[in-house]
């Protein structure tokens, strides 16, 4: 498809498990990045990659978040020992440069039991 | 802190019947005020970007305004499949992310 395509759609963690998000950005697109969801709330940024490089992860909520884009194409977000806490949907978005529009993936929606 | 306000929560409106959502800013050197619309389930999707006070764009029903403090989604004549959560995101000079508002649920009822 030509979207910004995200997998697993739906995900169940039970507390303390590892999970890991990945996220096919749109063909060419060189900036990539990840947001959270929680129910009723706005997006809230988590970190920002252009091409292969991390260039901002200040959004990151603990270090048990880790993301990663190696090819500068597909990028996967990684949390660790997952908490109740960690539900939410994890939103993708990509753009081909710095001032166009950001297209968003559909997210994956993590419960953690 | 740079924070997004956004009013009402909700809105019910009849087809028909035009109104106005409200976004409020704070945020240091601003480089764009987006409107985002979002369906149940699904992300996001880009509907204006804005840059300076003064600014208006339009699309099929809907205006977006921006003035220094606050921007205007106008809705006019709305009708059912206008009904999603709207979104509000400002950026700032020297930082790529951005900063959304909880958003307004709007629902069109026939």
């Amino acid at each position: 498809g030509a979207g910004v395509s995200q997998s697993p759609r739906y995900k169940v963690a039970k507390r303390g498990q590892d999970v890991a998000l990945r996220c096919d950005p749109i063909s060419g697109h060189v900036s990539l990045f990840w947001y959270q969801q929680a129910l009723g709330q706005g997006p809230e940024f988590l970190t920002y990659f252009q091409n292969e490089a991390q260039l901002d992860k200040s959004g990151l909520p603990s270090d048990r978040f880790f993301a990663e884009r190696p090819e500068g194409s597909v990028s996967t977000l990684k949390i660790q020992r997952t908490q109740q806490e960690d539900s939410a949907v994890y939103l993708c978005a990509s753009r081909i440069g710095p001032n166009e529009k950001l297209f968003f993936g559909s997210g994956t929606q993590l419960s953690v039991l | 802190e740079d924070q997004v306000t956004q009013s009402p929560e909700a809105l019910r409106l009849q087809e028909g019947e035009s109104s106005s959502l409200n976004c409020s800013y704070t945020v240091s050197g601003l480089r764009g005020l987006f409107w985002y619309r979002q369906d149940p389930g699904k992300g996001p999707e880009f509907l204006f970007t804005l840059y300076s006070a003064g600014e208006e764009k339009e699309k099929e029903r809907l205006k977006a305004t921006l003035t220094k403090k606050e921007s205007f989604l106008h809705i006019t004549a709305p009708k059912p499949e206008d009904s999603a959560t709207y979104l509000c995101a400002v950026r700032k000079g020297g930082s790529e992310k951005l900063v959304f508002g909880k958003g307004t649920k709007l629902t069109v009822n026939p």
